[in-house]
């Protein structure tokens, strides 16, 4: 079945610093999904793609779908301690929606 | 504001002892969604509704049963719990996963069994 390989798994940075990190798989996906989990909570939606090369922005985060349809990266700009969590990515091909295993992110004040 | 519920937030039971979550949603979506989560890993999708049409993922354990009595509802049922069914249990909807299959989550209900 499609998988997504989502790194890096885990990022320690300080407050104010930018952070990247990204998806990719060996099948195409139709739509990308940008998702962030807190503690004891559900994913909640932060950004979602829908066509190759789009690139869109939610206050801080921009993400973009890749030219190919086999990569997405999310950027987070001036990072903040509510930041901390864990981030997915989830992509949709032919089949259903699939997740990548999490980037566990913190950011010290 | 429209949304996706779930109750209880947290739920306990005991090793062999049923037990039902509930999800609900304003969203007027034609699909629901069950999740179970472990600690450190993502959803791992147990079975889905698109309207009345029941789609079980294939690694699915027999001890999960769904209802969706209408649009708005739809519940995970568990008929003999095990510890290994300790989890986050997430709902989600979308519109049409034939489509977008944009995934709207409510925020889970954490089960413990003792």
């Amino acid at each position: 079945g499609q998988q997504l390989n989502q790194s890096p798994q885990s990022m320690f940075i300080q407050e104010g610093e930018d952070v990247s990190m990204n998806c990719t798989s060996s099948s195409i996906f139709n739509t990308w999904l940008w998702y962030k989990q807190d503690p004891g909570e559900g994913p909640v939606l932060l950004i979602a793609l829908y066509k190759a090369g789009e690139l869109t922005s939610n206050g801080r985060l921009t993400a973009q779908f890749g030219i190919t349809r086999k990569d997405s990266f999310l950027n987070i700009s001036a990072s903040i301690p509510s930041d901390v969590g864990i981030y997915f990515c989830a992509g949709r091909g032919s089949e259903k929606l699939v997740f990548g295993k999490g980037t566990k992110l913190t950011v010290n004040p | 504001d429209a949304m996706v519920i779930q109750n209880p937030r947290y739920q306990v039971t005991q090793f062999g002892k049923p037990v039902t979550l509930s999800c609900s949603q304003t969203l007027n979506h034609n699909v629901m969604y069950w999740y179970q989560q472990k600690s450190s890993q993502a959803p791992k999708l147990l079975f889905h509704y698109y309207d009345k049409d029941f789609n079980n993922e294939a690694d699915t354990p027999d001890n999960f049963q769904s209802r969706r009595p209408n649009t708005s509802f739809c519940f995970l049922d568990i008929r003999s719990p095990g510890l290994g069914d300790a989890a986050m249990y997430l709902c989600a909807t979308s519109s049409d996963p034939r489509d977008r299959d944009t995934q709207y989550f409510g925020p889970g209900t954490r089960l413990t069994v003792l």
